[in-house]
Protein backbone atom coordinates (compact mmCIF):
# COMPACT_ATOMS: atom_id res chain seq x y z
CA UNK A 1 0.00 0.00 0.00
CA UNK A 2 1.26 3.09 -0.89
CA UNK A 3 2.07 5.95 2.33
CA UNK A 4 3.47 9.09 2.06
CA UNK A 5 5.17 10.75 4.69
CA UNK A 6 6.25 14.51 5.63
CA UNK A 7 9.86 15.66 6.94
CA UNK A 8 11.01 19.28 7.82
CA UNK A 9 11.37 21.57 10.80
CA UNK A 10 8.35 22.38 12.35
CA UNK A 11 9.55 26.14 13.28
CA UNK A 12 10.97 28.51 11.18
CA UNK A 13 11.20 32.28 11.81
CA UNK A 14 9.71 35.09 9.53
CA UNK A 15 11.98 35.28 6.20
CA UNK A 16 13.42 32.35 6.64
CA UNK A 17 12.91 29.40 3.92
CA UNK A 18 11.00 26.45 4.31
CA UNK A 19 11.91 22.92 2.86
CA UNK A 20 9.67 20.13 3.23
CA UNK A 21 10.30 16.63 1.56
CA UNK A 22 7.90 13.84 1.17
CA UNK A 23 9.24 10.36 1.40
CA UNK A 24 6.87 7.93 -0.92
CA UNK A 25 6.94 3.97 0.42
CA UNK A 26 5.17 1.14 -0.83
CA UNK A 27 5.55 2.45 -4.52
CA UNK A 28 7.30 3.81 -7.13
CA UNK A 29 7.64 8.23 -7.64
CA UNK A 30 8.37 7.12 -11.00
CA UNK A 31 4.91 6.34 -12.90
CA UNK A 32 3.60 8.14 -15.80
CA UNK A 33 0.16 7.97 -14.47
CA UNK A 34 0.60 10.34 -11.13
CA UNK A 35 1.57 13.97 -10.26
CA UNK A 36 3.23 14.51 -6.76
CA UNK A 37 2.13 17.68 -4.79
CA UNK A 38 1.98 19.85 -1.98
CA UNK A 39 -1.18 21.29 -0.18
CA UNK A 40 -1.37 23.10 3.13
CA UNK A 41 -3.94 24.05 5.50
CA UNK A 42 -3.54 27.04 7.79
CA UNK A 43 -5.54 26.49 11.34
CA UNK A 44 -8.98 26.16 11.33
CA UNK A 45 -9.28 27.17 7.24
CA UNK A 46 -9.99 24.93 3.95
CA UNK A 47 -7.42 23.46 1.90
CA UNK A 48 -5.03 25.55 -0.61
CA UNK A 49 -3.00 23.69 -3.06
CA UNK A 50 0.81 24.91 -3.72
CA UNK A 51 2.47 23.45 -6.34
CA UNK A 52 2.92 19.95 -8.01
CA UNK A 53 5.32 17.89 -10.23
CA UNK A 54 5.33 14.77 -12.55
CA UNK A 55 8.97 12.69 -11.90
CA UNK A 56 9.82 13.14 -15.39
CA UNK A 57 10.18 16.95 -14.37
CA UNK A 58 7.25 19.22 -15.87
CA UNK A 59 5.83 21.20 -12.86
CA UNK A 60 2.70 23.72 -12.14
CA UNK A 61 2.80 26.23 -9.46
CA UNK A 62 -0.59 28.21 -7.59
CA UNK A 63 0.09 31.89 -8.94
CA UNK A 64 -0.53 32.93 -6.03
CA UNK A 65 2.82 31.38 -4.37
CA UNK A 66 5.15 30.94 -7.78
CA UNK A 67 7.25 33.35 -7.00
CA UNK A 68 8.05 32.22 -3.24
CA UNK A 69 8.18 27.97 -4.58
CA UNK A 70 10.09 25.34 -5.75
CA UNK A 71 9.35 21.74 -5.94
CA UNK A 72 11.87 19.30 -6.90
CA UNK A 73 11.94 15.19 -7.56
CA UNK A 74 14.37 12.93 -6.69
CA UNK A 75 13.73 9.40 -8.32
CA UNK A 76 16.46 7.33 -7.18
CA UNK A 77 15.49 8.28 -3.59
CA UNK A 78 11.80 7.76 -3.92
CA UNK A 79 11.18 11.45 -2.70
CA UNK A 80 9.74 14.92 -3.60
CA UNK A 81 10.58 18.39 -1.67
CA UNK A 82 8.88 21.51 -1.57
CA UNK A 83 10.98 24.86 -0.67
CA UNK A 84 8.75 28.19 0.16
CA UNK A 85 10.82 31.11 0.68
CA UNK A 86 10.63 34.12 2.76
CA UNK A 87 8.14 32.77 4.89
CA UNK A 88 5.62 35.17 7.43
CA UNK A 89 3.09 33.87 10.20
CA UNK A 90 0.66 33.15 7.42
CA UNK A 91 2.15 30.35 6.35
CA UNK A 92 1.76 28.72 9.49
CA UNK A 93 -0.35 25.87 8.55
CA UNK A 94 -0.56 22.14 7.99
CA UNK A 95 1.78 20.91 4.61
CA UNK A 96 0.28 17.72 3.16
CA UNK A 97 2.26 16.07 0.23
CA UNK A 98 0.01 13.80 -1.97
CA UNK A 99 -0.14 11.79 -5.06
CA UNK A 100 -2.26 13.31 -7.59
CA UNK A 101 -4.29 11.37 -10.57
CA UNK A 102 -2.59 12.56 -14.24
CA UNK A 103 -5.69 12.66 -15.89
CA UNK A 104 -8.65 13.93 -13.90
CA UNK A 105 -6.91 15.68 -11.11
CA UNK A 106 -7.74 14.36 -7.90
CA UNK A 107 -5.53 13.49 -4.94
CA UNK A 108 -5.93 9.64 -4.19
CA UNK A 109 -3.03 9.03 -1.21
CA UNK A 110 -2.44 11.84 1.35
CA UNK A 111 0.57 11.79 4.10
CA UNK A 112 -0.29 12.70 7.42
CA UNK A 113 0.71 16.03 6.99
CA UNK A 114 3.27 18.14 9.07
CA UNK A 115 2.48 21.49 11.04
CA UNK A 116 4.78 24.23 10.37
CA UNK A 117 4.71 27.38 12.61
CA UNK A 118 6.32 30.48 11.16
CA UNK A 119 7.24 32.73 14.57
CA UNK A 120 8.04 36.81 13.87
CA UNK B 1 -10.40 31.36 -11.45
CA UNK B 2 -13.32 29.41 -10.56
CA UNK B 3 -14.59 29.88 -6.46
CA UNK B 4 -16.18 26.93 -5.15
CA UNK B 5 -18.84 27.35 -2.71
CA UNK B 6 -20.56 25.02 -0.36
CA UNK B 7 -23.71 24.82 1.44
CA UNK B 8 -24.82 24.25 4.19
CA UNK B 9 -21.82 25.99 6.44
CA UNK B 10 -23.17 23.58 8.69
CA UNK B 11 -25.52 20.44 8.82
CA UNK B 12 -26.82 18.95 12.31
CA UNK B 13 -28.32 15.68 11.66
CA UNK B 14 -28.89 12.57 13.28
CA UNK B 15 -27.14 9.06 12.54
CA UNK B 16 -29.53 7.16 10.28
CA UNK B 17 -30.38 10.24 8.25
CA UNK B 18 -30.11 11.10 4.98
CA UNK B 19 -27.36 14.16 4.62
CA UNK B 20 -27.41 16.24 1.05
CA UNK B 21 -23.96 18.83 0.73
CA UNK B 22 -24.07 21.21 -1.90
CA UNK B 23 -20.67 22.31 -4.56
CA UNK B 24 -21.38 25.41 -6.44
CA UNK B 25 -19.34 26.80 -8.89
CA UNK B 26 -18.63 30.01 -10.06
CA UNK B 27 -18.13 28.69 -13.78
CA UNK B 28 -18.91 25.45 -15.47
CA UNK B 29 -16.94 22.49 -14.14
CA UNK B 30 -15.76 19.44 -15.81
CA UNK B 31 -17.54 16.36 -14.22
CA UNK B 32 -13.87 14.82 -14.49
CA UNK B 33 -12.72 16.77 -12.52
CA UNK B 34 -14.89 17.27 -9.66
CA UNK B 35 -13.98 15.60 -6.46
CA UNK B 36 -15.58 14.97 -3.15
CA UNK B 37 -12.79 14.35 0.48
CA UNK B 38 -13.91 14.01 4.16
CA UNK B 39 -11.76 15.44 6.61
CA UNK B 40 -11.81 14.17 10.40
CA UNK B 41 -10.65 15.94 13.00
CA UNK B 42 -6.50 16.10 12.93
CA UNK B 43 -6.16 14.08 10.05
CA UNK B 44 -4.90 14.48 6.37
CA UNK B 45 -8.55 14.65 3.73
CA UNK B 46 -9.64 11.43 2.24
CA UNK B 47 -11.00 11.24 -1.16
CA UNK B 48 -14.81 9.99 -1.58
CA UNK B 49 -15.40 10.61 -5.17
CA UNK B 50 -14.12 11.93 -8.48
CA UNK B 51 -15.40 12.07 -11.80
CA UNK B 52 -18.24 13.94 -9.93
CA UNK B 53 -20.29 10.32 -9.49
CA UNK B 54 -17.22 7.78 -9.42
CA UNK B 55 -16.34 6.39 -5.70
CA UNK B 56 -12.74 6.31 -4.74
CA UNK B 57 -11.92 2.34 -3.85
CA UNK B 58 -12.93 1.40 -0.75
CA UNK B 59 -15.87 3.83 -0.14
CA UNK B 60 -19.13 2.48 1.01
CA UNK B 61 -22.15 2.54 -1.63
CA UNK B 62 -24.20 5.21 0.70
CA UNK B 63 -21.23 7.78 -0.56
CA UNK B 64 -23.07 8.91 -3.91
CA UNK B 65 -22.11 12.28 -5.97
CA UNK B 66 -23.83 14.11 -8.89
CA UNK B 67 -24.19 16.94 -10.54
CA UNK B 68 -22.99 18.78 -13.71
CA UNK B 69 -22.09 22.31 -14.77
CA UNK B 70 -21.98 24.48 -11.87
CA UNK B 71 -24.23 22.44 -9.68
CA UNK B 72 -22.89 19.25 -7.52
CA UNK B 73 -24.16 17.32 -4.61
CA UNK B 74 -22.56 14.83 -2.31
CA UNK B 75 -25.21 12.35 -1.12
CA UNK B 76 -24.97 10.19 1.80
CA UNK B 77 -28.02 7.98 2.01
CA UNK B 78 -28.10 7.02 5.88
CA UNK B 79 -25.58 8.50 8.16
CA UNK B 80 -22.71 6.38 10.30
CA UNK B 81 -21.56 7.84 13.19
CA UNK B 82 -18.11 7.79 11.61
CA UNK B 83 -19.73 9.55 8.63
CA UNK B 84 -19.72 12.96 11.11
CA UNK B 85 -16.91 15.53 10.05
CA UNK B 86 -15.84 18.11 7.11
CA UNK B 87 -16.17 18.02 3.50
CA UNK B 88 -14.90 19.98 0.56
CA UNK B 89 -15.43 19.12 -2.97
CA UNK B 90 -12.48 20.18 -5.44
CA UNK B 91 -12.32 21.18 -8.93
CA UNK B 92 -8.91 21.36 -11.53
CA UNK B 93 -9.67 23.97 -14.12
CA UNK B 94 -6.57 25.79 -16.45
CA UNK B 95 -3.76 24.17 -14.36
CA UNK B 96 -4.87 25.12 -11.02
CA UNK B 97 -6.68 23.61 -7.81
CA UNK B 98 -9.51 25.15 -5.60
CA UNK B 99 -11.89 23.73 -2.85
CA UNK B 100 -14.98 25.05 -1.43
CA UNK B 101 -14.84 26.20 2.30
CA UNK B 102 -16.59 23.16 3.44
CA UNK B 103 -19.62 21.53 5.23
CA UNK B 104 -19.37 20.71 8.59
CA UNK B 105 -21.53 18.01 9.19
CA UNK B 106 -22.40 17.13 12.69
CA UNK B 107 -24.09 15.04 15.28
CA UNK B 108 -27.30 16.63 16.07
Amino acid sequence: QLQLQESGPGLLKSSETLSLTCTVSGGSISSTSYYWGWFRQPPGKGLEWIASIHYRGSTYYNPSLKSRVTISVDTSNNQFSLKLSSVTATDTAVYYCVRQEYYYFYMDVWGKGTTVTVSS
Amino acid sequence: EIVLTQSPGTLSLSPGERATLSCRASQSVSTSYLAWYQQKPGQAPRLLIHGASSRATGIPDRFSGSGSGTDFTLTISRLEPEDFAVYYCQQYDNSLYSFGQGTKLEIK
